[in-house]
């Protein structure tokens, strides 16, 4: 089945740094590709997405490019803040069916004054 | 407009009593979802419904599960004889279509379980 493969947190980070966190999947088909985010006390919800190849999602100041030779769609930020802390999930959408999703293992990031 | 709701927001339990977690998609939303949250576990998808189709209920992980959804809107996940291992986040999303990967999931903010 579809798998995901996510950088191990917690990653903690000085304000204004750049940040990066790894994701690689294994998925059949061709799915499409999620970045989503748990701030503290909230819901779940999408930061980012990628439908097709060498696509760059972007919002917030994050970006992550659909790399399909390398299955990856590594999460990045030039310059975080104190309000980006949070947990950061990785997710493929089913490639063949429909589009359920397999999550990573989330990465906390935590952003330091 | 209004996104997804769950209800209730916590709930506690004693093992082996049945409890029921309700799922409000947003509206006009064919694809529901439900997925737990937990801290051995991670996100784990449990069961799609799409529409009129059969459910996919690939993702239960006993028969102590089910869920159904009436009227292709509101979604009901029954847990049965619960035990501790089910305490966790259950989370329920809704997409517009489903049937389609590109489709963004839109989550609500979850029931907390916790069963003693």
């Amino acid at each position: 089945g579809d798998s995901v493969t996510q950088m191990e947190g917690p990653v903690t980070l000085s304000e204004e740094a750049f940040l990066t966190i790894n994701c690689t999947y294994t998925a059949t088909g061709y799915p499409s590709l999620f970045w989503y985010v748990q701030y503290p006390g909230e819901g779940l919800q999408l930061l980012l997405k990628a439908t097709k190849a060498d696509d760059k999602g972007s919002n917030k100041g994050f970006e992550a490019t659909y790399r399909k030779e390398t299955t990856s769609f590594h999460l990045e930020k030039g310059s975080v803040q104190v309000s980006d802390s949070a947990v950061y999930f990785c997710a493929p959408s089913g490639g063949t069916s429909y589009g359920k999703l397999t999550f990573g293992q989330g990465t906390i990031l935590t952003v330091h004054p | 407009g209004a996104g997804v709701s769950q209800s209730p927001s916590n709930k506690v339990t004693e093992k082996g009593k049945d409890v029921e977690l309700r799922c409000d998609p947003i509206s006009g939303h064919t694809a529901l979802y439900w997925y737990r949250q937990s801290l051995g576990q991670g996100l784990e998808f449990l069961i799609y419904f799409q529409g009129n189709s059969a459910p996919d209920k690939s993702g239960l992980p006993s028969d102590r599960f089910s869920a159904e959804r009436t009227g292709g809107s509101v979604s009901t996940l029954t847990i049965q004889r619960t035990q501790q291992e089910d305490s966790a986040v259950y989370l329920c999303a809704s997409s517009l279509w489903g049937a389609r990967s590109t489709d963004t999931q839109y989550f609500g903010p979850g029931t907390r379980l916790t069963v003693l």
